[in-house]
């Protein structure tokens, strides 16, 4: 399968920014998304992008995408206690039937 | 909003049982998934299914097995659950570009 690397943690005071990076090795992917999973529960679409763009802006959430180095960050602005969590960064290639997973950042947010 | 529902939450059997894990999705997607989540390791496909009856092997197919009678149901089964199967099974459907989840279900085997 294709590679999809996150580091594993990643901890910040409530209010500021967290950054959180991806790379990934295959050229051909179509989209890359992210993804967020609370204690316990499913995996939750919170955004994605498709190749040809390099940003996007959803309220607090920014995703930027360097494809020419294969490199994708989430920031969240601001962040809440409620955004503790493990984000997983994800892509896909044109056929659409085979996703690849990194392995998750569980960020931390300190109050 | 697209659904996708797993019938359990948490389920506990025993070793040797045959187990089946029930999602079924409301958005009328081709491509369904069963995944299984284990701490450090991140999220492995098992099998995913591109049509009815259609089914093909993930990363780790072996002791699974899986069903696609219907078009919205995915089911998947652990023939003679074991020790090593205790995980989290995540389901997921597919659709215009996106992979959605259902709330997965925790499964021990004692």
């Amino acid at each position: 399968g294709e590679d999809v690397e996150q580091s594993l943690f990643l901890s910040v005071r409530e209010g500021d920014s967290s950054v959180i990076n991806c790379t990934y090795t295959d050229s051909s992917s179509t989209y890359l998304y992210w993804y967020k999973q609370e204690p316990g529960a499913g995996l939750q679409l919170l955004t994605y992008i498709f190749s040809n763009m390099d940003m996007k802006q959803d309220q607090r959430l920014t995703v930027l995408l360097n494809k020419k180095d294969k490199h994708l960050s989430l920031r969240i602005a601001d962040t809440q206690t409620g955004d503790s969590a493990i984000y997983f960064c994800a892509e896909t290639q044109p056929t659409g039937n085979q996703f690849y997973f990194g392995t998750g950042t569980s960020l931390t947010v300190i109050p | 909003d697209v659904k996708v529902t797993q019938s359990s939450r948490y389920l506990v059997k025993r070793t040797g049982e045959k187990v089946f894990l029930e999602c079924v999705q409301d958005m009328d997607h081709e491509n369904m998934f069963w995944y299984r989540q284990d701490p450090g390791l991140g999220l492995r496909l098992i099998y995913f299914s591109y049509d009815v009856k259609m089914k093909e092997k993930g990363d780790i197919p072996e002791g699974y097995s899986v069903s696609r009678e219907k078009k919205e149901r995915f089911s998947l089964i652990l023939e003679s659950a074991s020790t090593n199967q205790t995980s989290m099974y995540l389901c997921a459907s597919s659709g215009q570009g996106k992979l959605f989840f259902g709330s997965g279900t925790q499964l021990s085997v004692l």
